[in-house]
């Protein structure tokens, strides 16, 4: 079953063009939900994590919200670095590290 | 530190041979994951060992399939009679101890953040 969607599935943005990734999950026991960026040809990459519902990170040009269904990625004036591919994960509270991905946001920014 | 290492990072290899890839984690991370990820997919997770002990399988790793971790330190996985359905990225990561000072708004879940290597990527022809 799906538990981790992530919408849409690429996004292209002028830069300097705001928006927004999301992310839902439909699990219980929530033991936190990931993000991380990817890079072609490379491994993910660490952003954010959150616990709890409320609860916001913010890295540079990102901001990380959690609700109890889902979870926003929110990209405020995008620069050209910032494309790549934006995953999220869940963990379910079996095994820390086990985390359960979804497919990603593929986001290009251009000049 | 240079992070989490992998090697090779490119590998092809004709149907039916076996492939061995190696990890070598952050050094004080004791937790070291295998996850493998194929084109548009999210990673999806294949075994976990803490320390040297190999603590979960995912239904993912079949009987051709086997990871180790000798003495706790680098990590191998080595896939047997290879098929064209093994073609992807192979990922693995490392993460601290569980219990960690907070540190970077982290919490107390350290072993939850984990810092991926480039991968090794197979293509079966």
């Amino acid at each position: 079953e799906d538990q981790v969607t992530q919408s849409p599935e690429a996004l292209r943005l002028q830069e300097g063009e705001s928006s927004s990734l999301n992310c839902s999950y439909t699990v219980s026991g929530l033991r936190g939900l990931f993000w991380y960026r990817q890079d072609p040809g490379k491994g993910p990459e660490f952003l954010f994590t959150l616990y709890s519902a409320g609860e916001e990170k913010e890295k540079e040009r990102l901001k990380a919200t959690l609700t109890k269904k889902e979870s926003f990625l929110h990209i405020t004036a995008p620069k050209p670095e910032d494309s790549a591919t934006y995953l999220c994960a869940v963990n379910r509270g079996s095994t820390l590290g086990r985390l359960y991905f979804g497919r990603g946001t593929q986001l290009t920014v251009w000049p | 530190d240079t992070g989490v290492s992998q090697n090779p990072r490119h590998k092809i290899t004709k149907r039916g041979q076996n492939v061995t890839f190696r990890c070598d984690p952050i050094s004080e991370h004791n937790r070291l994951y295998w996850y493998r990820q194929t084109l548009g997919q999210g990673p999806e997770f294949l075994t976990y060992f803490q320390n040297e002990a190999q603590l979960e399988k995912s239904r993912l790793l079949s009987d051709r399939f086997s990871a180790e971790r000798p003495k706790g330190s680098f990590s191998t996985l080595e896939i047997q009679r290879t098929e064209q359905g093994d073609s992807a990225m192979y990922l693995c990561a490392s993460s601290p101890p569980t219990l960690i000072p907070r540190k970077w708004g982290q919490g107390d879940f350290g072993a939850n953040v984990l810092t991926f290597g480039a991968g090794s990527r197979l293509t079966v022809l």
